[in-house]
């Protein structure tokens, strides 16, 4: 099975800022890399598919790069809405493996 | 619109089965695999299995070969997923989420069931 590794496993920031989350996959996965978000109490929502292509109504300040085994998940001008937790999905393979996920919250 | 509901909490003992369904409009239901995926208190997301509306194949991640059944029942484009032999660890929020293939180099879960809330308790 391929493993996903996310870093941070959380982190803080303010209102406005940048931030980054890396996902590392444990053997190359070409560019076949999706992004989701969860809030509390509430299923995923997909932000980022093929590593970098925005889904549709997502905010322009989201953004992906990557391929091979790096991929970065980027929040320009973080907004209220923002924080929350990230997940990274391989679909390169069976299983469908999901990073361990990265919690965005307030400093 | 999309939409997938699924079914209530659950409640059960150790050892029980639990069936949980996700009932799908909005689309052709044959045309997009159905994944499971669960999330255990304070966790994160556990990928468990798809299955194939079309012709109702299924694929499992080994830890659940064996305890896990997918179905549906395209009469009702409904796809339901079973966990049998349960165990205090299988508490978790079970979620069917709708996989999307654009282009054959991508592929997605853009729609996701509200999610099922299992207690195994005793």
């Amino acid at each position: 099975d391929i493993q996903m590794t996310q870093s941070p496993s959380s982190l803080s920031a303010s209102v406005g800022d940048r931030v980054t989350i890396t996902c590392r996959a444990s053997q190359t996965i070409n560019t076949y890399l999706n992004w989701y978000q969860q809030k509390p109490g509430k299923a995923p929502k997909l932000l980022i598919f093929a590593a970098s292509t925005l889904q549709s109504g997502v905010p322009s300040r989201f953004s992906g790069s990557g391929s091979g085994t790096d991929f970065t998940l980027a929040i320009s001008n973080l907004q209220p809405e923002d924080f929350a937790t990230y997940y990274c999905q391989h679909y390169y393979t069976l299983p469908r493996t999901f990073g361990q996920g990265t919690k965005l919250e307030i400093k | 619109q999309v939409q997938l509901v699924q079914s209530g909490a659950e409640v059960r003992k150790p050892g029980a089965s639990v069936k949980v369904s996700c009932k799908a409009s909005g689309y052709r239901f044959t045309g997009h695999y159905m994944h499971w995926v669960r999330q255990a208190p304070g966790q994160g997301l556990e990928w468990m299995g798809r299955t194939n509306p079309n012709n109702g194949d299924t694929d499992l991640a080994q830890k659940f070969q064996g305890r896990v059944t997918m179905t549906r029942d395209t009469s009702i484009n409904t796809a339901d997923m079973e966990l049998t032999s349960l165990r205090i660890d299988d508490t978790a929020v079970y979620y069917c989420a709708r996989e999307m293939q654009v282009t054959s180099v991508t592929a997605f879960l853009d729609f996701w069931g509200q999610g099922t809330l299992v207690t195994v308790a005793s």
